[in-house]
């Protein structure tokens, strides 16, 4: 099975600061990898496909990019609705995996 | 609008079963393929099974294998999870999930709310 290792698990930032979350693959994935926004109680979203494709309605602060096995997403002027724990998926295979996900807290 | 609606929940004991649906509307549920994942509480989101629109392939992740049941009715839009030998591990949110395709292992571009299993003696 493909692990999905993310981090940081925490990452503590103010409004207005670029931050870049970071999701590396146990082994190649090309391209198969999707990034979620999800907030207590309220149901996941997904933000992004293909590694840097963005759903529809998703802002343009949002960006993904991808080397090899390390895919980032980057939020490069934080607001307020940004603060939620962010999730890598990846869909390389029938077992699908995510990572363990990242906590986008207020500083 | 789209709307996927999990029910089913609640706190059962170990070793007994708990079947979980998800009712979907607001598209046509039989084109596409679809998820069960979980949250355990303090953990990360866990897949844990999806379905092709037909039934045809079915996938389940290892720490189900064997004791989940994943099915799926299309004539009433409806998506179901029949666990069985729950652990204590197993308590969770569970959450459906609609994949983007007919068939099963890609993203998923819609979720339910979410529905808690509480496994306890």
């Amino acid at each position: 099975d493909i692990q999905m290792t993310q981090s940081p698990a925490t990452l503590s930032a103010s409004v207005g600061d670029r931050v870049t979350i970071t999701c590396r693959a146990s082994q190649s994935i090309g391209r198969s990898l999707a990034w979620y926004q999800h907030k207590p109680g309220k149901a996941p979203k997904l933000l992004m496909f293909r590694a840097s494709a963005l759903d529809s309605g998703v802002p343009s602060r949002f960006s993904g990019s991808v080397s090899g096995t390390e895919f980032t997403l980057t939020i490069s002027s934080l607001q307020p609705d940004d603060f939620a724990t962010y999730y890598c998926q990846q869909y390389n295979s029938y077992s699908l995996s995510f990572g363990q996900g990242t906590k986008l807290e207020i500083k | 609008e789209l709307q996927l609606v999990e029910s089913g929940g609640g706190l059962v004991q170990p070793g007994r079963s708990l079947r979980l649906s998800c009712e979907a509307s607001g598209f046509t549920f039989d084109d596409y393929a679809m998820h069960w994942i979980r949250q355990v509480p303090g953990k990360g989101l866990e897949w844990i099974s999806g379905l092709t629109w037909d039934s045809r392939k079915i996938v389940y992740a290892d720490s189900v294998k064997g004791r989940f049941t994943i099915s799926r009715d299309n004539a009433k839009s409806s998506l179901y999870l029949q666990m069985n030998s729950l652990r204590t591990e197993d308590t969770a949110v569970y959450y459906c999930a609609k994949d983007i395709s007919p068939n099963s292992g890609n993203f998923f571009d819609s979720w339910g709310r979410g529905i808690q299993v509480t496994v306890s003696s």
